[in-house]
């Protein structure tokens, strides 16, 4: 079965820093990964998604992830967060890109 | 595009009583997704149709819980009766197909008293 762990429940970074968001799945053969942004009272916005090819993915909003398998990861990345980036953000995985398992997320704050 | 439409956004039941969620989604999208988020948790999917039949349910509590997709269009989930645990955020999501990334409505915060 599939799972997905997000070890970070909540991070808070200042703005203008870099950030990174972990995420570490569990999955039988090469997944489908995806990360996704929730702002308070709305529907979740995909932000980037990996299939294959090149393992640096590049997303919106200036986002990007790196997918290693030998360390079962997919972590996010952007190097200067801006105070609007604050939000809930969630790894998914799955067979396909319409079939995924979500993490339980990781809440960011942004400090001014 | 128009995205993903959601009603209604917010409803409080007392425990035992019935409620209807209601989503319109994207025009074209044959795939139709309905997930549970409670608080401090993830989505969890309860049920996926492809145009107007069921593709998986596996993880719908079917005591309780029923949903429909009748002109493969609109939806809307039903539960009846209501417990205390189904307090959460009720998240409608369409895609073209079943292997087709998602795009999500606001989905519905649902309290129960």
């Amino acid at each position: 079965a599939q799972s997905v762990t997000q070890p970070d429940i909540h991070i808070t970074v200042s703005e203008g820093a870099s950030l990174e968001l972990r995420c570490n799945y569990s999955y039988g053969a090469t997944p489908y990964l995806f990360w996704y942004v929730q702002s308070p009272g709305q529907g979740l916005q995909l932000l980037l998604k990996y299939f294959s090819g090149d393992t640096l993915v590049q997303g919106i909003k200036g986002f990007e992830a790196e997918f290693k398998r030998s360390q079962s990861s997919f972590n996010l990345r952007k190097p200067s967060v801006h105070w609007s980036d604050a939000a809930e953000y969630f790894c998914a995985v799955g067979i396909n890109a319409g079939k995924s398992t979500f993490g339980d997320g990781t809440t960011l704050t942004v400090k001014p | 595009e128009a995205g993903v439409a959601q009603s209604p956004r917010y409803k409080i039941i007392e425990k035992r009583q019935s409620v209807a969620f209601w989503c319109n989604p994207i025009s074209g999208h044959a795939t139709l997704y309905w997930y549970q988020q409670i608080l401090g948790q993830g989505p969890k999917l309860l049920i996926q149709f492809q145009n107007n039949g069921v593709v998986d349910d596996s993880q719908l509590p079917k005591d309780r819980f029923s949903a429909e997709r009748l002109k493969g269009v609109d939806s809307t989930l039903k539960i009846q009766p209501a417990k205390l645990e189904d307090s959460a955020v009720y998240l409608c999501a369409s895609s073209r197909g079943p292997d087709q990334p998602q795009h999500f409505g606001d989905g519905t915060r649902l309290s129960i008293l």
